[in-house]
């Protein structure tokens, strides 16, 4: 079944440390991919996203993600949170061959000081 | 990019009764969904809101609970119908300009139902 999961359901990192979120799909095709960011109380905020092209994204706020096809992984990563990067964080696809946003279950990530 | 409007941002509301959500967006666009997420879950597509014909519904959604207008470009309606506690969620608008474009968010309607 066609599905876009993203294993690590809460993370905590220092202030100052790298993050790294894990996301995999289980396309036929390579989808388009994408991540949003979800604070607290907030709307969804698009970081980034992959639709072809050079397989390393650079988004807002500091962060990028790798495409790796072998993988079939699009992992989003921060070298340095800030303690402003707290938050819901979620991948999400568009099949090639279909038009809806599905959305992986969501990565909560929290900072300590 | 597309600015997104809901109305209302919130509501507490009593079981059995019916409330209406707005979505308005600053731009047309043909592409427009609705989204539910419920308390500390993912997001899931309720419909497709097509302008001039019928929404278009996921599995386990149905007209008669969550009937969707969309008079115009810029604008569409969620209704949730005879609601119960277990309707309780964040709904979400959101719009896609072109097909391969980037898909935005509204703010959300965060309903509580007593």
């Amino acid at each position: 079944a066609q599905s876009v999961t993203q294993p690590d359901i809460h993370i905590t990192v220092s202030e100052g440390a790298s993050l790294e979120l894990r996301c995999n799909y289980s396309y036929g095709a390579t989808p388009y991919l994408f991540w949003y960011v979800q604070s607290p109380g907030q709307g969804l905020q698009l970081l980034l996203k992959y639709f072809s092209g050079d397989t390393l994204v650079q988004g807002i706020k500091g962060f990028e993600a790798e495409f790796k096809r072998s993988q079939s992984s699009f992992n989003l990563r921060k070298p340095s949170v800030h303690w402003s990067d707290a938050a819901e964080y979620f991948c999400a696809v568009v099949p090639s061959n279909d038009y809806k946003l599905s959305f992986g279950a969501g990565t909560t990530v929290t900072v300590r000081a | 990019s597309a600015v997104i409007s809901q109305k209302p941002s919130r509501d507490i509301c009593q079981r059995g009764t019916s409330l209406t959500i707005q979505c308005q967006v600053d731009s047309q666009v043909t592409m427009m969904f609705w989204y539910r997420q419920q308390p500390g879950q993912s997001l899931t597509l309720i419909a497709t809101a097509n302008q001039g014909s019928e929404a278009t519904y996921e599995s386990g959604f149905v007209i008669d609970k969550f009937p969707i207008s969309r008079p115009n470009l810029t604008f569409s309606t969620l209704t949730v119908s005879n609601m119960s506690p277990e309707d309780s969620s964040i709904y979400l608008c959101s719009v896609r300009p072109g097909l391969t474009d980037t898909q935005y968010f509204g703010p959300g309607t965060r309903l509580t139902v007593l």
